[in-house]
This record gives structure tokens, sequence and C-alpha cells, in this order.
């Protein structure tokens, strides 16, 4: 298996409410990261998990919070969001991280009414 | 933090012609150049890379080449056709686990 998942395709919520992102491969990489893409800008970096431990968080707001419960799955639960949190969702990763290619999921698009 | 501009934002060509993407990066210690290719509405896909012990690398009609002094890298596109149409995004990335800091895109735009 050569590709990564993401679930749901969308997702719309309210500011009140609580939901999660998935992302899965079973390529036996080591290195998972979360990206989020406002339209007609580039992907944004906002976490990498290093061998399931958070390495870097670029100072993501905390009504975003990661999770990795083991090397294939990477979770992001969201709550209490704002509308300017709206956008896509994508999910990567890559073996180790050093020097490699990151590949990337199909994303999650996400409204917050 | 690293830094990536890109230029230019919008290139149209003709069918067949070349196309020439530029980006500069700021911190030296980046060593890993990807370039993406994104389709409206889908995944960004990765058409080719380049480390920094390689000046240049080349796969059938896509060509990168890196200049580590001048901390610059290029994507040349040859024999362009309408299915190149879509937007491209150059990054570039430090060691270890980093992730990507992507330039802000190029819409490429191929004319019949």
């Amino acid at each position: 298996d050569t590709e990564v998942t993401q679930t749901p395709k969308h997702l719309v919520m309210g500011m009140t409410n609580k939901k999660s992102l998935k992302c899965e491969q079973h390529m036996g990489h080591r290195a998972m990261y979360w990206y989020k893409q406002k339209a007609k800008k580039p992907p944004e970096l906002m976490f990498v998990y290093s061998y399931e431990k958070l390495s870097i968080n670029e100072s993501v707001p905390s009504r975003f919070s990661p999770e990795c419960p083991n090397s294939s799955l990477l979770n992001l639960h969201l709550h209490a969001l704002q509308p300017e949190d709206s956008a896509l969702y994508l999910c990567a990763s890559s073996h180790s991280g050093w020097q490699e290619t990151q590949y990337f999921g199909p994303g999650t698009r996400l409204l917050v009414l | 933090g690293e830094n990536v501009e890109q230029h230019p934002s919008t290139l149209s060509v003709q069918e067949g012609d070349s196309a020439v993407i530029k980006c500069t990066y700021s911190d030296s210690a980046s060593n890993y150049f990807p370039w993406y290719k994104q389709e409206l509405g889908k995944r960004p896909q990765l058409i080719i890379d380049i480390r920094s012990n390689v000046g240049e690398k080349k796969d059938q009609r896509i060509a990168v080449t890196l200049n580590k002094t001048a901390k610059h890298f290029s994507l040349h596109i040859t024999e362009t056709q309408p299915e190149d149409s879509a937007v491209y995004f150059c990054a570039a990335s430090g060691g270890g686990a980093d992730g990507l800091t992507f330039g802000k895109g190029t819409h490429l735009i191929i004319q019949p």
C-alpha cells in the first residue's frame, strides 16, 4: 500500500463542536505531518511527529490537538474552532524525515460555521 | 525560520514551449528541495526533488537545478502539454524530520 488516506473527505462543524480528523499510512513511514492549506495558498506546516513523538509544533492554537496513537495513525482533534480555520487539512508521511519524500493524503475539507 | 520565494505567480506558455519556475530560499541549512504539482481539488503530488549534494536532476521532460551558493533552485519543463496545467509549489527542508516550507506557488497555464 503506497497511499496516505484521510477521513472524512469533508466536514462541516459549528464553533462549539468537537470533531477529529484521521490519517493512516501503511508504508512503514516513521514521520507524519499535518499541514493546513487555505484556498489559493501553499500548505502551511502545523505539526510533525517523528517516531510517534511530537517533534515540531508551529505555534498552532490549542484548539487543534494532534495525536499519534501508533506508527500508522495520526489524528487531529478539533475543538471550539473559528470560521477562519476553514481550510483543507492535509496529512503527509515520509520514511524517517531526513531528506525523504513526503507523500500527501487527499485532505479533509473543513468548513466551520 | 526558512523563507521560500517563488516566481512567477502565473506563467502562461504555448503548448510545446518550455516553462521555467524559480525559487530562492533563506536558510543555508536547508538541504532538500522538492517540487509538487497540485491540480484543482487534489492533493500535492511530488514531481521531482533534489538534494544539496546534487546540482541538477532530470526526469524525462522535467529538470531541476540547484545553486547552493546563491540559494536558488529552478524547475524546467520542456515540450509542455495541456496536462501540465496546474499549480506548482517549490519547497525547502532542513535535516531531520523537518516539515516543508513552501513557496507561494505558480499557476502554469498551457495555451493550445
